[in-house]
């Protein structure tokens, strides 16, 4: 079974500071989809930056970029730069988008505290 | 604005009485799916459509009906409500493009109680 494990329930990180969150997965798949998701206190689910397994090169948006390793099975995101708003539940999730579901297996996720 | 709406966000109801979360997007995605979040359990699947009367289940499908007859629209139906489906709802869309993943869509959640 696909499985993604977050293995930082909670992080904190001073302000303008750079942070990295952990996420590891299982899959037997050759090709498939990374996500990072943000979770406001607001609630509402948001993207944060995408990584599609083919492409060797690691994504980047903005102030956030990941780090793939494909053969470990790793999909750490860094945050550099820190803002308050980046406070927030980060989920890491997963899709091999078998059959067109846009089903993602997700984390747990870790709870960001950025700190003034 | 670009948006996937759900209602209602808080809703307190008791056991057996039939309730239904509305959602609705407005960026004519082919792709909607429901999930459930709970502490330690994390976001569920609880069905999806891939279009209109095109409707299968999830993960945790028990006690719960969809309905997809307009594109905008997919409306979660708890015929019969229990405490156990007590958790927070969300929404999601996501233009359907070949084979590649899309980003998905988020409504802002509803969190429903059943007493």
């Amino acid at each position: 079974a696909q499985t993604v494990t977050q293995s930082q329930p909670e992080m904190s990180v001073q302000e303008a500071e750079t942070v990295t969150l952990s996420c590891t997965y299982d899959t037997s798949e050759s090709n498939y989809y990374l996500f990072w998701y943000k979770q406001p206190p607001s609630r509402q689910m948001i993207l944060v930056i995408r990584q599609e397994a083919y492409k060797q090169q690691n994504a980047t948006e903005n102030r956030f970029s990941v780090n793939f390793q494909k053969a470990a099975k790793s999909f750490s995101l860094k945050i550099s730069d820190s803002q308050l708003g980046d406070t927030a539940m980060y989920f890491c999730a997963f899709s091999d988008n078998a059959g067109n579901n846009r089903k993602l297996i997700w984390g747990l996720g870790t709870s960001l505290a950025v700190n003034p | 604005e670009a948006q996937v709406t759900q209602n209602p966000r808080y809703l307190i109801t008791v056991t057996g009485k039939k309730l239904t979360v509305t959602c609705s997007q407005n960026m004519n995605h082919e792709y909607m799916s429901w999930y459930r979040q709970d502490p330690g359990l994390g976001l569920r699947q609880i069905y999806y459509s891939m279009n209109v009367e095109v409707t299968d289940k999830g993960d945790v499908p028990e006690g719960y009906k969809v309905s997809r007859k307009e594109k905008r629209n997919f409306p979660l139906i708890l015929e019969s409500p229990s405490p156990n489906q007590t958790s927070l709802y969300f929404c999601a869309s996501s233009l359907l493009a070949g084979g590649t993943a899309g980003e998905l869509f988020f409504g802002e959640g509803s969190r429903l109680t059943v007493l």
